[in-house]
C-alpha cells in the first residue's frame, strides 16, 4: 500500500518564523504535488513538482523534490497569519490512475 | 478560471438511503475522481473514472458504491444504503491528462450527514 507520511502533524507558530514541512514515502513517484485547503473548501493546488532534485518557489515558499522522487519537503519563510490552513502533499505513481493523499499538517500562524 | 463545481453543499440523509452526488468538471477534462475526507482525517482516494469506465477504485469504494458520467458534463457519485460511517466531506476532482504536470482541481465538496 503506498502512503505518504506528513511530518510535523501540527504546527503552530509565531509570525515571522519560519518553518518546513515534510512528506516522506517508500514509493517512487512520477510528480508530486503540494495543496493548501481552507475549512469547508477542496484542497487548492499550490505546485507540482516533476524532476528528481526540483526546487520551486512561490513568494515565500519553497518546495523540494528528493533526488529519489520519495520526499518532498515545504519550506515557507517568515510566515503570517494568512498562510494559515491544512498542507496536503499528493502523488501519482507511474501507471495508475490513482493519486494519494499524505497524511497532512495543520499549521496555525500567530499574529 | 474554469472550475468544478459540486452539490449539493450540504446533504442530510437517513441511514439506509440511496445519495447522489453531483460534480460537473471542468469542459476539457478527461479524467475524473471522487475523494472523501472525514472530520479531521486525511484526504482518501475512492474512484477514478476515464473514458467512461472506472480506472482505479480503493477498497473503500465497495458494492455500494458506483459512479456515472450520464450526460457527458456530470459526474456522479452514488451510494446505495448509507451509513453512519459514510458521513464525510466528498469531494470530486478532475485533470486535464493524467501526466505529471497536470494537477488535480477540486471542487468545494459536498458534506454528507448519514444520521
Amino acid at each position: 500500500t503506498q502512503l505518504l507520511e506528513q511530518s510535523p502533524q501540527f504546527l503552530s507558530i509565531q509570525e515571522g518564523e519560519n518553518l518546513t514541512v515534510y512528506c516522506n514515502s517508500s514509493s517512487v513517484f512520477s510528480s508530486l504535488q503540494w495543496y493548501r485547503q481552507e475549512p469547508g473548501e477542496g484542497p487548492v493546488l499550490l505546485v507540482t513538482v516533476v524532476t528528481g532534485g526540483e526546487v520551486k518557489k512561490l513568494k515565500r515558499l519553497t518546495f523540494q523534490f528528493g533526488d529519489a522522487r520519495k520526499d518532498s519537503s515545504l519550506h515557507i519563510t517568515a510566515a503570517q497569519p494568512g498562510d494559515t490552513g491544512l498542507y496536503l502533499c499528493a502523488g501519482d505513481t507511474s501507471g495508475t490512475y490513482k493519486y494519494i493523499f499524505g497524511t497532512g499538517t495543520r499549521l496555525k500562524v500567530l499574529a | 478560471e474554469p472550475e468544478v463545481t459540486q452539490t449539493p453543499s450540504h446533504q442530510v440523509t437517513q441511514m439506509g438511503q440511496e445519495v447522489i452526488l453531483r460534480c460537473v468538471p471542468i469542459s476539457n477534462h478527461l479524467y475524473f475522481y471522487w475523494y472523501r475526507q472525514i472530520l479531521g482525517q486525511k484526504v482518501e482516494f475512492l474512484v477514478s473514472f476515464y473514458n467512461n469506465e472506472i480506472s482505479e477504485k480503493s477498497e473503500i469504494f465497495d458494492d455500494q458504491f458506483s459512479v456515472e458520467r450520464p450526460d457527458g458534463s456530470n459526474f456522479t457519485l452514488k451510494i446505495r444504503s448509507t451509513k453512519l460511517e459514510d458521513s464525510a466531506m466528498y469531494f470530486c476532482a478532475s485533470r486535464p491528462t493524467a501526466g505529471g504536470y497536470s494537477p488535480l482541481h477540486f471542487g468545494n465538496g459536498t458534506r454528507l450527514t448519514v444520521t
